[in-house]
């Protein structure tokens, strides 16, 4: 989508070496979401954020840590990145609580050998 | 435990006929519902939705169609076309309030149309 830019869209690391994932929007939508998708388990949450400097956990957040200083950027960081975070991640935007339809980023394939 | 189930992990459909997918769910909370779409290499589109208080939702050739008392939902397309081949994920979510606006989603099915 072109209101959601993710970088790097490919990334090849090491374990134990940090990680960080960016989304940047252009939508102003208050709601940002980072997933990953793997084969046999979908699209799982691993964080959200509802606005500036306020974010929560999902189903899948032990490892990973986000930040959001500013609308448009959501980062995801693996401090320390293992090979089960070899995945594809997926940012999303969302307007608010009453708006359901999530808006998808491209995706970033991480592989962590 | 999974919340959002999509039982069949592919499905194949000639073209001209038509594909349905299925979807389960257990929270009862859920009150919205939702069907995206995916090609290789690309993120999630969304397809189409449907609220609680209806029981099917049309657009163009996707109609989507709630059993509330069954916990279920399905997809269908028709006529089915190869550009349709993707997987389909589908997502539930509750209207009130609080973190409940979060999707939960499926597994997804691998739709292939043939020609």
């Amino acid at each position: 989508d072109a209101g959601i830019t993710q970088s790097p869209r490919h990334k090849v690391t090491e374990t134990g070496t940090p990680v960080t994932l960016r989304c940047h929007q252009t939508e102003n939508h208050r709601y940002m979401y980072w997933y990953r998708q793997d084969p046999g388990h979908g699209l799982r949450l691993i964080h959200y954020s509802y606005g500036v400097k306020d974010t929560d956990k999902g189903e899948v957040s032990d490892g990973y840590s986000v930040s959001r200083s500013k609308t448009e950027d959501f980062l995801l960081t693996l401090e320390s990145a293992t090979s089960s975070q070899t995945s594809v991640y997926f940012c999303a935007t969302q307007m608010g609580p009453g708006a359901n339809v999530l808006t998808f980023g491209a995706g970033s394939r991480l592989t962590v050998l | 435990d999974q919340q959002v189930k999509q039982n069949s992990p592919s499905l194949s459909v000639q073209e001209g006929r038509i594909s349905i997918l299925n979807c389960d769910y257990t929270n009862s909370m859920f009150d919205y519902f939702l069907w995206y779409k995916k090609y290789p290499a690309e993120g999630p589109t969304f397809l189409i939705s449907i609220s609680s208080i209806k029981d099917k939702n049309e657009d163009g050739r996707f109609t989507v169609f709630l059993n509330k008392s069954a916990k279920h939902l399905s997809l269908h397309i028709v006529p089915s076309q190869p550009g349709d081949s993707a997987v389909y994920f589908c997502a539930a979510s509750g209207n009130s309030g609080g973190s409940n606006y979060k999707l939960t989603f499926g597994k997804g099915t691998l739709l292939t149309v043939n020609p």
